[in-house]
């Protein structure tokens, strides 16, 4: 069965600090991934997304994410976190032979000055 | 606008209530997609349309749901026999072909009452 997994829940970091959110996924297809974030009473804004080659991609807002295979993950990178980067993620995996989305449960992430 | 439009923003109702949520891609966009959102929770796939056609809504939860596309741009949400259970943001997306990245509305608050 398909799904996504995002281990955790809630993160605290530091402005200024370095920020990994994790994402693994289940899918019997060749995926693609995909991170959006979340703000409070919005939509999802798409952050990047991976659907081949390199497999470290660059987003907006200073992110970038590593899809490992061998790990099934796609994990969410930013060297410095800003305050304005609090907001909640989502890591969602489709595929080319499928026209469902399907997302992890999100991870809110919280900066402290 | 630019966007995927949302409207209304939100909605509150009593159980047993019709309600219609009303989604408007961005222009050009053939694919578009509606979900839903409970607290805590990423969004969970419901319907997805290419043109007018709703060409899986494998995520439709029940009969009491349904959704149209009639002009291939402008979608409705239809709900019927509204239950406290179906409270929750109701999300739209569209893209420019299947399998392309998904740009979301807003989305509309519904709460049941």
């Amino acid at each position: 069965a398909q799904s996504v997994t995002q281990p955790d829940i809630h993160i605290t970091v530091s402005e200024g600090a370095s920020l990994e959110l994790r994402c693994n996924y289940s899918y019997g297809a060749t995926p693609y991934l995909f991170w959006y974030v979340q703000s409070p009473g919005q939509g999802l804004q798409l952050l990047l997304k991976y659907f081949s080659g390199d497999t470290l991609v660059q987003g907006i807002k200073g992110f970038e994410a590593e899809f490992k295979r061998s790990q099934s993950s796609f994990n969410l990178r930013k060297p410095s976190v800003h305050w304005s980067d609090a907001a909640e993620y989502f890591c969602a995996v489709g595929a080319v032979t499928s026209n469902q989305f399907y997302f992890g449960t999100g991870t809110s992430l919280t900066v402290i000055p | 606008g630019a966007g995927v439009s949302q409207t209304p923003s939100n909605k509150v109702t009593e159980k047993g209530k019709y309600v219609e949520l009303r989604c408007d891609p961005i222009s050009g966009h053939t694919a578009l997609y509606w979900y839903r959102q409970s607290l805590g929770q990423g969004p969970e796939f419901l319907i997805y349309f290419q043109g007018t056609g709703a060409a899986d809504d494998s995520g439709l939860p029940n009969d009491r749901f349904f959704a149209v596309r009639p002009e291939g741009s402008v979608s409705t949400l239809k709900i019927q026999r509204t239950e406290r259970g179906d409270s929750a943001v109701y999300l739209c997306a569209s893209s420019r072909d299947s399998n392309q990245p998904q740009h979301f509305g807003d989305g509309t608050r519904l709460s049941i009452l």
